[in-house]
């Protein structure tokens, strides 16, 4: 158990319709992650949020978005679903402590959505 | 801007062969860097890490890397590999604010074992 939780693990649904995945980081993790692995793309990354805030965006669609709670737990909402946003969504934490990026990242065991 | 080439999409090795996954990255500042290893169906795992202290790193399950600045290397070896090491492993080096988050991932390289 690394300490980063996502729910639900696998995840399937139809085209058109919008899900939410949920995050919670590792016990005294500020900074949250998402990324997206598939086979075709690898492993993107999305989106950062720091205490709250959105702090750096990757190659994330419109038809995506994300937040971070007061409690530092994240969602990512998917929405207008389609085939191609079948992938494993991963969401790592880190301490992240005034910008310092040697800590690395904590992953979770990610989410499989399946888009049918 | 900060970005990591892994050679090899695939690795195959014999079991108690030695293991040797290359990773070059490109920084314009010293760099932080990282190996992480995914089994199937699992999260990535946080192998070993440089952060520009010793520059021979050991991690877990028997791997090293070397930070060789003058090669903007930082190859991740284990001298004799087990079934178990079959995985698909990621270099990453470290970045600070921009778009692409703190750690820019490389392609990966999938490591198989043969008996």
């Amino acid at each position: 158990d690394s300490g980063v939780t996502q729910t639900p693990k696998h995840l399937i649904t139809a085209t058109g319709q919008r899900v939410t995945l949920r995050c919670s980081p590792r016990s005294g993790d500020l900074s949250v992650y998402w990324y997206q692995q598939s086979l075709d793309q690898g492993l993107q990354f999305l989106i950062q949020y720091y205490n709250g805030e959105e702090r750096a965006k990757g190659n994330i669609l419109e038809r995506f978005s994300a937040q971070q709670f007061p409690d530092l737990h994240s969602e990512l909402n998917l929405s207008s679903l389609e085939l191609g946003d079948s992938a494993l969504y991963f969401c790592a934490s880190s301490v992240d402590m005034g910008g310092d990026s040697s800590y690395g990242y904590t992953f979770g065991s990610g989410t499989r959505l399946t888009v049918v | 801007a900060q970005s990591v080439t892994q050679l090899g999409s695939h690795v195959s090795v014999s079991e108690g062969a030695l293991v040797l996954l290359r990773c070059n990255y490109s920084s314009s500042v010293p760099p932080y860097l990282f190996w992480y290893v995914q089994y199937p169906n699992q999260g990535l795992q946080l192998l070993l890490k440089y952060t520009s202290a010793a520059t021979l790193v050991k991690g877990i399950n028997g791997f090293e890397a070397e930070f060789k600045k003058s090669e903007t290397s930082f190859h991740l070896t284990k001298p004799s590999a087990h079934m178990s090491d079959a995985a698909e492993y990621f270099c990453a080096v470290s970045v600070q604010g921009g778009s692409q988050g703190n750690l820019i991932f490389g392609k990966g390289t999938k490591l198989s074992v043969k008996p």
